[in-house]
């Protein structure tokens, strides 16, 4: 039962140009979302996260926008970089547990 | 200031063994999760501890699995008599009281031959 899905397995992006990494979820108790970066052989990196109370959170390149409603959320990069090329999840916690729902990633490659 | 710190960060063990999977968190984080990732899979939670407790452990396996998490000492994860499907990337995370971000350790990829 995946409850926080990546539909997308890959995406390929010109430097410079804007990613957009896309992840959906089915559980409505979920309330504080997540996106994480993974090299190979490495462990998850902790980019930017954001709470159900907001709809979107800046942090330099990184945006993430959020809507409820549809369950939805987005991580914006831009402009992309090289160094961006690696595995994105997006992970979901609900305000009842501990517990991360991960998506299962999508690998993008920026190229040069 | 380390990170989480895993090791091995690579076990080789023969089915029937016990391996051994170790975990120490970052400093000032009390709680610890463990997690697996399959071959083209997500990242699955498996068991959630504070130190010498258990508070979730609704991802693990129901045998041959178990986590612990001393009052001195790594928190350890325990697979006993491992068998081919156990082979994955086995991802320790820490977290602070009361803030949800989580911070991973680099993984230790297990294989059973």
């Amino acid at each position: 039962d995946q409850q926080v899905k990546q539909n997308s397995p890959s995406l390929s992006v010109q430097e410079g140009r804007i990613s957009i990494l896309n992840c959906d979820y089915t559980n409505s108790m979920f309330d504080y979302f997540l996106w994480y970066k993974k090299y190979p052989a490495e462990g998850p990196t902790f980019l930017i996260s954001i709470s159900s109370i907001k709809d979107k959170n800046e942090d330099g390149r990184f945006t993430v926008f959020l809507n409820k409603s549809a369950k939805h959320l987005s991580l914006h990069i831009v402009p992309s970089q090289p160094g961006d090329s690696a595995v994105y999840f997006c992970a979901a916690v609900s305000n009842t547990g501990n517990q991360f729902y991960f998506g299962t990633g999508t690998s993008l490659t920026v190229i040069p | 200031n380390a990170g989480v710190m895993q090791n091995p960060r690579h076990l080789v063990r023969r089915r029937g063994q016990e391996a051994r999977l170790r975990c120490s968190p970052m400093k000032g984080h009390s709680h610890v999760y463990w997690y697996r990732q399959l071959p083209e899979e997500g990242l699955k939670f498996m068991v959630y501890l504070q130190k010498e407790n258990i508070i979730d452990e609704s991802g693990m396996p129901k045998e041959r699995f178990s986590a612990e998490f001393p009052k001195e000492g790594p928190s350890i994860l325990r697979i006993q008599q491992v068998v081919r499907g156990d082979s994955a990337a086995y991802f320790c995370a820490s977290s602070r009281v009361l803030t949800p971000e989580q911070y991973f350790g680099p993984g230790t990829r297990l294989t059973v031959t």
